[in-house]
């Protein structure tokens, strides 16, 4: 069975500071990763995916993340925080089957 | 190109009344899949429909909830007699066919008094 595990249900930097958010997956098989951002009451946005292209996959809002077979991880990472990155981030997998397994979720606070 | 839409925003009902969840999908997406968030909570995947099936319906209850996506219209999530634990956000994605992405609604908050 496929499962996501984030390390740090809450993460908190200072405005300028690098991000890190930890994303470790579970698969027998290749999959497809992907990184969500949700900002209060609303929906989730994509952030940036990996379909097994490049290993490094650059998303919007200057975010990107690196897939690392031998560790099972897709860590999320942004050279300097901002404010309007407060947010929660969600890793999901999805192996073919449609569905996407979502961890539980990190909560980013960016301090001033 | 108007993204995925949900219906209403948020529901309040009673112990034993019914909730209706509307989902209209992205233009040209013919999947559409429904997912829970409880609080403190990832996403949990419900169902996963495309025009007038069900595909994978491994993650719904299996009473008092059901899903349809008809030929015409919206895609609805219907949970009868609800109850307390059903209060959470609902969320709809869609994606096109051949493409393994899902664009995700703004979510119904229902509300169980």
């Amino acid at each position: 069975a496929q499962s996501v595990t984030q390390l740090g249900s809450h993460v908190s930097v200072s405005e300028g500071a690098l991000v890190l958010l930890r994303c470790n997956y579970s698969s027998s098989v290749p999959p497809y990763l992907f990184w969500y951002v949700q900002y209060p009451n609303q929906g989730l946005q994509l952030l940036l995916k990996y379909t097994s292209a490049a290993t490094l996959v650059k998303g919007i809002n200057g975010f990107e993340a690196e897939f690392k077979k031998s560790e099972t991880s897709f860590h999320l990472t942004k050279p300097s925080a901002h404010m309007s990155d407060a947010a929660e981030y969600f890793c999901a997998v999805n192996l073919g089957s449609e569905k996407l397994v979502f961890g539980k979720g990190t909560k980013l606070t960016v301090n001033p | 190109n108007a993204g995925v839409m949900q219906n209403p925003r948020h529901l309040v009902r009673r112990r034993g009344q019914e909730a209706r969840l509307r989902c209209s999908p992205m233009k040209g997406h013919s999947h559409v899949y429904w997912y829970r968030q409880l609080p403190e909570e990832g996403l949990k995947f419900m169902v996963y429909l495309q025009k007038e099936n069900i595909i994978d319906e491994s993650g719904m209850p299996k009473e008092r909830f059901s899903a349809e996506f008809p030929k015409e219209g919206p895609s609805i999530l219907r949970i009868q007699q609800v109850v307390r634990g059903d209060s959470a956000a609902y969320f709809c994605a869609s994606s096109p066919q051949g493409k393994n992405i899902q664009y995700f609604g703004a979510g119904t908050r229902l509300s169980v008094l």
